[in-house]
């Protein structure tokens, strides 16, 4: 199958830092990636959809401004949790897929911890 | 709108013993996609196995198997020979027209004994 890999995969940052998460699909071209965030013994819940070299497309609820959204190349997008709070700790994972495949293919994941 | 129904929240199995995952859907979308992700600890998503609304045979991935019975909407997942290493959350998962977002289950705890 498809790789798909996300860095860092932990991360510990104080309450009002900026954290960005990246997501690269390494042997196939995605031109569409997809962010979640799961929290405990729960689902994962779509947070955004992103084309390549257009603006994401988040879900209801989530904040745009604080959940900035970069996909520059068809390799690679970047989540960003700016001004990070407690709350915002969580299990981000992305997911990409390739125009002419539907399946979605996830990376590792990240666990962010906010203090 | 699209939405996926897991009704076992756990599920115990012998080591080499079968077992089956239940899955059932919705959709009024007649072209669609199932698929089953398993979730270890360590919390990567990993895909096991596809099935489109209009394929003719359930699909096969070694000792998976998706039961797709249209009619019946459901889309259940068979792990034969069970294994240690099958110990996780599995999530059923469905796409729709334009195949964009997926939509998750609450998923299924697997737990396999010695």
């Amino acid at each position: 199958g498809a790789v798909v890999s996300q860095h860092p995969s932990r991360v510990i940052c104080k309450s009002g830092t900026s954290v960005k998460i990246e997501c690269r699909s390494l042997d196939f071209q995605a031109t569409t990636m997809f962010w979640y965030r799961q929290f405990p013994k729960q689902s994962l819940m779509l947070m955004a959809t992103s084309n390549e070299g257009s603006k994401a497309t988040y879900e209801q609820g989530v904040e745009k401004d604080k959940f900035l959204i970069n996909h520059a190349s068809l390799t690679l997008s970047t989540l960003t949790v700016t001004s990070a709070h407690p709350e915002d700790s969580s299990f981000y994972i992305c997911s990409a897929r390739a125009t002419i495949q539907e399946t979605q293919y996830f990376g590792p994941g990240t666990r962010l911890l906010v203090l | 709108a699209q939405k996926i129904t897991q009704t076992q929240p756990g599920m115990f199995v012998q080591e080499k013993e079968a077992v089956t995952l239940d899955c059932t859907y919705d959709t009024s979308d007649p072209s669609y996609g199932l698929f089953w992700y398993k979730q270890p600890s360590s919390g990567e998503m990993i895909f096991l196995i596809y099935q489109g609304s209009y394929d003719q045979q359930n699909a096969t991935e070694g000792r998976y198997s998706l039961n797709f019975q249209k009619a019946r909407k459901s889309a259940n997942l068979v792990i034969s020979a069970s294994q240690l290493g099958d110990s996780a959350m599995y999530f059923c998962a469905m796409t729709a027209t334009g195949f964009q977002k997926l939509v998750f289950g609450t998923g299924t705890r697997l737990l396999v004994s010695p």
